[in-house]
């Protein structure tokens, strides 16, 4: 059975680097047929897409945060990561990792990490 | 601010059919697929409906989806308390080059 678990600090300092990882079990992260990616849902809102990697590791990024976010996959471990630079309160939320096929179904999701901007 | 709008809430009584629209435009909903995801309290999305209007192995058919233009549609019938939940539309933006969710929709059993 799939599961994925994020791990990563629940705190963050402001204009400091956000860092996650997402532990895959029960499947191969090198997988051709799913994407993974990261979703963030601040309190109280709606998901918001960050970006995904294939097991190649190409990526893709939401536009506005492309300058800021770098996702990276170790198929070795079976795990990918993700790095928020430059963080500000407005990033805080529970970021979820999750498993996606190319049109954008999501099928499978972390339980999520809940991080906080704060000083 | 999302590019897929819902309404924010919607309620019936128990056994009966509610159902949450979702709008976009062509250069998402028009020409790409939709999922619908259910959220209960405090836990992760969990996908309902895929390619528009398919249900994932353990999903009942109590679940629909449909797709009309650039709008979306899922359909709930025989409403049980354990549907209280925020539901959420998601497709492929191609002018925004992203994939998107909607605003959400908090489904209440009267």
């Amino acid at each position: 059975q799939l599961q994925l678990q994020e791990s990563g600090p629940g705190l963050v300092k402001p204009s400091e680097t956000l860092s996650l990882t997402c532990t895959v079990s029960g499947d191969s992260i090198s997988s051709r047929t799913y994407y993974w990616g990261w979703v963030r849902q601040p309190p109280g809102k709606g998901p918001e897409w960050v970006g995904s990697i294939y097991y190649t590791g190409s990526t893709y990024y939401y536009p506005s945060l492309k300058s800021r976010v770098t996702i990276s996959i170790d198929t070795s471990k079976n795990q990918f990561s993700l790095e928020l630079t430059s963080v500000t309160a407005a990033d805080t939320a529970v970021y979820y990792c999750a498993r996606h096929k190319t049109n954008g179904d999501w099928v499978a999701w972390g339980q999520g990490n809940l991080v906080t901007v704060s000083s | 601010q999302s590019v897929l709008t819902q309404p924010p809430s919607v309620s019936a009584a128990p056994g009966q059919k509610v159902t949450v629209s979702c709008s976009g435009s062509s250069s998402n909903i028009g020409n790409n697929y939709v999922s619908w995801y259910q959220q209960l309290p405090g836990t992760a999305p969990k996908l309902l409906i895929y390619d528009n209007n398919k249900r994932p192995s353990g999903i009942p058919d109590r679940f629909s989806g449909s797709k009309s233009g650039t709008s979306a549609t899922l359909g709930i019938t025989g409403l049980q308390t354990g549907d209280e939940a925020d539901y959420y539309c998601a497709t492929w933006d191609s002018s925004l080059s992203a994939h998107v969710f909607g605003t959400g929709t908090k489904v209440t059993v009267l």
